[in-house]
This record gives C-alpha cells, sequence and structure tokens, in this order.
C-alpha cells in the first residue's frame, strides 16, 4: 500500500534553517510528481511546492519562492524541502503527498503523508 | 490569482443530505477535487475529476462542476463524515485549494 512518512520538522528560530524529508513506499516513486502542501494551526491548506518525476520541473508558491527549494532522490524513494530564511508566518504542519494527472492533464493530490510539524519562534 | 470560496460551514442532521459548494470564475472548465480532513488527521481524497471516487470511499460521497460553482454532496450523512472539506484545481501551475468546510453533524 501507498505509504508516504515526513520527517525533520521541529523547533526553530526565525531566520533558521531546515529540511524536511518524505519517504515513500508502496508505489514506483520515480513514476509520480510529488508535492509539499502546509497547514498553519487552525487554517485551511495551502500548497507550498511540486516536483516533476523527473525532479526536470519545479515551481513554488510565491510565499516561499527564493527560500525552500523542493528536491528528489528517485533511488532512494524520498522528497525533500530545503527551508531557509524561516519566518513565524512558516510555522505549519508540512505534508508529502502523491500526484496523479486529472482528466485535464493536470494534477491531483492522492495520497498525502501524516504530515510534520515546523514550528518557527524565538 | 485563482480563488476559490467555499462556505465556512454547514451543518446536517444524520440521515440528510449535505452540500458543500466550491465557487471560482468558470470552474466548470476545471477538473474539481474534493478532500476530507478530520481533526489531527491528514487529507484524504474523497473525489476527484469533479465526480470519480477513489476506492473505498462510499457511494454517498458525489460531486458536480458546472459554470461558477462545483459542489460536493454527501447523501445520508452519518457522525463520521463530520470533518472539514476542501476543493482544489489546478491554475496556474500550482494546486489551488478552497477555504474549507467545517461539516458539523448535529
Amino acid at each position: 500500500q501507498v505509504q508516504l512518512v515526513e520527517s525533520g520538522g521541529g523547533l526553530v528560530k526565525p531566520g533558521g534553517s531546515l529540511r524536511l524529508s518524505c519517504a515513500a513506499s508502496g508505489f514506483t516513486f520515480s513514476d509520480y510528481y510529488m508535492s509539499w502542501i502546509r497547514q498553519a494551526p487552525g487554517k485551511g491548506l495551502e500548497w507550498v511546492s511540486y516536483i516533476s518525476s523527473s525532479g526536470s520541473t519545479i515551481y513554488y508558491a510565491d510565499s516561499v519562492k527564493g527560500r525552500f527549494t523542493i528536491s528528489r532522490d528517485n533511488a532512494k524513494n524520498s522528497l525533500y524541502l530545503q527551508m531557509n530564511s524561516l519566518r513565524a508566518e512558516d510555522t505549519a504542519v508540512y505534508y508529502c503527498a502523491r500526484g496523479r494527472r486529472d482528466s485535464s492533464g493536470y494534477y491531483f493530490l492522492d495520497y498525502w503523508g501524516q504530515g510534520t510539524l515546523v514550528t518557527v519562534s524565538s | 490569482s485563482y480563488v476559490l470560496t467555499q462556505p465556512p460551514s454547514v451543518s446536517v442532521a444524520p440521515g440528510q443530505t449535505a452540500r458543500i459548494t466550491c465557487g471560482g470564475n468558470n470552474i466548470g472548465s476545471k477538473s474539481v477535487h474534493w478532500y476530507q480532513q478530520k481533526p489531527g488527521q491528514a487529507p484524504v481524497l474523497v473525489v476527484y475529476d469533479d465526480s470519480d471516487r477513489p476506492s473505498g470511499i462510499p457511494e454517498r460521497f458525489s460531486g458536480s462542476n458546472s459554470g461558477n460553482t462545483a459542489t460536493l454532496t454527501i447523501s445520508r450523512v452519518e457522525a463520521g463524515d463530520e470533518a472539514d472539506y476542501y476543493c482544489q484545481v489546478w491554475d496556474s501551475s500550482s494546486n489551488v485549494f478552497g477555504t474549507g468546510t467545517k461539516v458539523t453533524v448535529l
């Protein structure tokens, strides 16, 4: 069965850095687009970034562009999110999710991990 | 940027029908997907491509999409359906989520 397990969250000071990981299993990781989505406490879902199956196409939300870097290692079935220059407003649960093509040729998220909490506070 | 608007809350009695709307400019031209999120849990896909259900999702969950409004319908509502629901579309190279609707089962 498809499993996505995030790790790497924790408490970090403003301006600090953190690297999140997502370990995938139960499917051919290299065949799928992957995404990071976050949810601030008591708030809705916010898409953060996605990366194509080969890693050749990457997009970011404007709120994280220039500070966050998404990457993947298909040999290790792993997805990463390097987060630099962290701000209080980056505090959230970060989910990794698997993308699947919809009927329009775009993507939705068919499996999600349980999330990892990132807290940015002094 | 593309905006998806959902009512903050919907209340429904057990056994009745809940309808959750998702408004967006010409959303009928896009594929709409719906996620259910229970407290403390990750979101779960309940409807994709406007009206298709993933395996394991009850037939009570259905969707439609036309014009400027997409709708998730939950028939014969059960206590276990109490959750937050989010619609989602793809726009400008990003996944766009709706504002979310809290469904309360009375």
